[in-house]
């Protein structure tokens, strides 16, 4: 079965350079969220998307922006990076007319800023 | 302010033997509780999930128990295996017409299971 794909698995960026994640969908789900994971933490919900609009925002900073585009897939921007802002982040899919609702993950793209 | 109480941090289990991690919630506007279960670098994946009008569910080896009143759920691994080793987390949602369903992750626990 097909899975969240998310790209790149690895970046490394230098501060106050810019960013973006991709993030493709399971497909015939209209509902994306992102996480940004830090070494031992729990992840932290930043923002969400249901058919294309912004449906929720959590703690993401005013330096990030995020978009989903026509065919679902979203895109998280990231500017002036901080050391901080070295994480796992990740995509995660649903199906809003799904019973459960489940929240299916993708393996995360690993930031590290230097 | 964390929502979702997750604990122990870590746990260390006997192969055979049973993982029990607890978690506890203070918003009763929350009506889904799934556990996630993340090996290194890689995402969550969910394991299994309970809704509040049930107290028990059962699935294969895992099963979560669900107290309402006292506002806790928690995770039972039957005849832990070392393949189980890994970080889980419990976490809850709500739906409704301001929500979006998005998951609120408790700390974490980490269980190793000792061949």
């Amino acid at each position: 079965a097909a899975g969240v794909i998310q790209s790149p698995r690895h970046l490394i960026k230098e501060k106050r350079e810019t960013a973006t994640l991709k993030c493709y969908p399971i497909p015939r789900h209209d509902t994306v969220y992102w996480y940004q994971q830090g070494p031992g933490q729990d992840p932290q919900f930043l923002i969400s998307f249901y058919e294309k609009m912004q449906s929720d925002k959590g703690s993401i900073p005013d330096r990030f922006s995020a978009q989903q585009f026509s065919d679902y897939h979203s895109e998280l921007n990231m500017s002036s990076l901080e050391l901080g802002d070295s994480a796992l982040y990740f995509c995660a899919s649903s199906s809003t007319g799904a019973p459960n609702e489940k929240l299916f993950f993708g393996s995360g793209t690993q930031l590290s800023v230097l | 302010q964390q929502q979702v109480k997750q604990s122990p941090q870590s746990l260390i289990v006997q192969k055979g033997g049973i993982s029990i991690i607890n978690c506890a919630y203070e918003n009763t506007a929350f009506d889904y509780f799934p556990w996630y279960q993340q090996f290194p670098g890689k995402g969550p994946a969910l394991l299994i999930a309970i809704r509040p009008d049930v107290s028990e569910k059962k699935e294969g080896r895992f099963t979560i128990s669900f107290n309402k009143s006292a506002k806790q759920f928690s995770l039972h691994i039957m005849d832990s295996q070392p393949g189980d080793s890994a970080t889980y987390f419990c976490a809850a949602s709500m739906r409704g017409s301001s929500n979006t369903g998005k998951l609120i992750f408790g700390q974490g626990t980490t269980l190793q299971v000792k061949p």
